[in-house]
């Protein structure tokens, strides 16, 4: 079945505890995103990727890493979460088409708390 | 001015009613356009693209009216399932190819 996976589903930590939310696709897809969603400001992106060792800033980068050593991860890193980064975070992956879009897979979700 | 706007609702409405919706964009050159549909603290899901020409997917019809640059979503014998928040998506190539996401219009069906 082809879908995103996302762990953990979710997630209460305490500030500047290092965490990582995994994120893997399996349907090859070139593009993959991190989003984060709160009340009030919609869906906000955080970083994006259009391939392998390719990966840019988003609206919101700031207190977030990501890495993309192969085609499938894109795992998001908090290297020191912080209380104003809790909030519902999405990965997303898509096929690039000659459109320019083809249509995004959401993974479930992670809901994060940041004590 | 936001990039994307749209009415934030809620819309409640009966079973069986019909219920549009619209959204703005800002850009000229925004080339494509979609509709998602999320639940409550789930993952959006692609409804419909949209198209020039206009597009119906079942009881659902998506337009675009690119002189008065807005979109629109027509849902028509609603159904309580379609209770949601309906996203709207404008996609333009110069913005650092980056998807722009509307804030949602949340609708509610009623028995």
């Amino acid at each position: 079945e082809a879908q995103v996976t996302q762990n953990p589903r979710y997630l209460i930590t305490v500030t500047g505890k290092k965490l990582t939310v995994t994120c893997s696709q399996n349907m090859n897809h070139e593009y993959m995103s991190w989003y984060r969603q709160d009340p009030g400001l919609g869906l906000r992106q955080i970083y994006y990727s259009m391939n392998v060792e390719v990966t840019d800033k988003g609206d919101v980068p700031e207190g977030y890493k990501v890495s993309r050593k192969e085609k499938r991860n894109f795992p998001l890193i908090l290297e020191s979460p912080s209380p104003n980064q809790t909030s519902l975070y999405f990965c997303a992956s898509s096929l690039r088409g000659q459109a320019g879009w083809e249509k995004l897979f959401f993974g479930s979700g992670t809901q994060l708390s940041v004590l | 001015r936001k990039e994307v706007e749209q009415d934030p609702g809620p819309f409640n409405v009966p079973e069986g009613a019909t219920v549009a919706f619209n959204c703005t964009y800002s850009n000229s050159a925004s080339q494509s356009f979609f509709w998602y549909r999320q639940d409550c603290r789930k993952e959006p899901k692609l409804l419909m693209s949209v198209y020039s020409s206009g597009n119906e997917d079942g009881r659902f019809t998506a337009q675009l009216n690119r002189a008065s640059q807005y979109i629109s979503l027509l849902i028509r014998d609603s159904k309580l399932s379609d209770s949601a928040t309906y996203l709207c998506v404008v996609y333009n190539a110069g913005n650092n190819r980056k998807l722009i996401w509307g804030l949602g219009t949340s609708l509610a069906v009623n028995p």
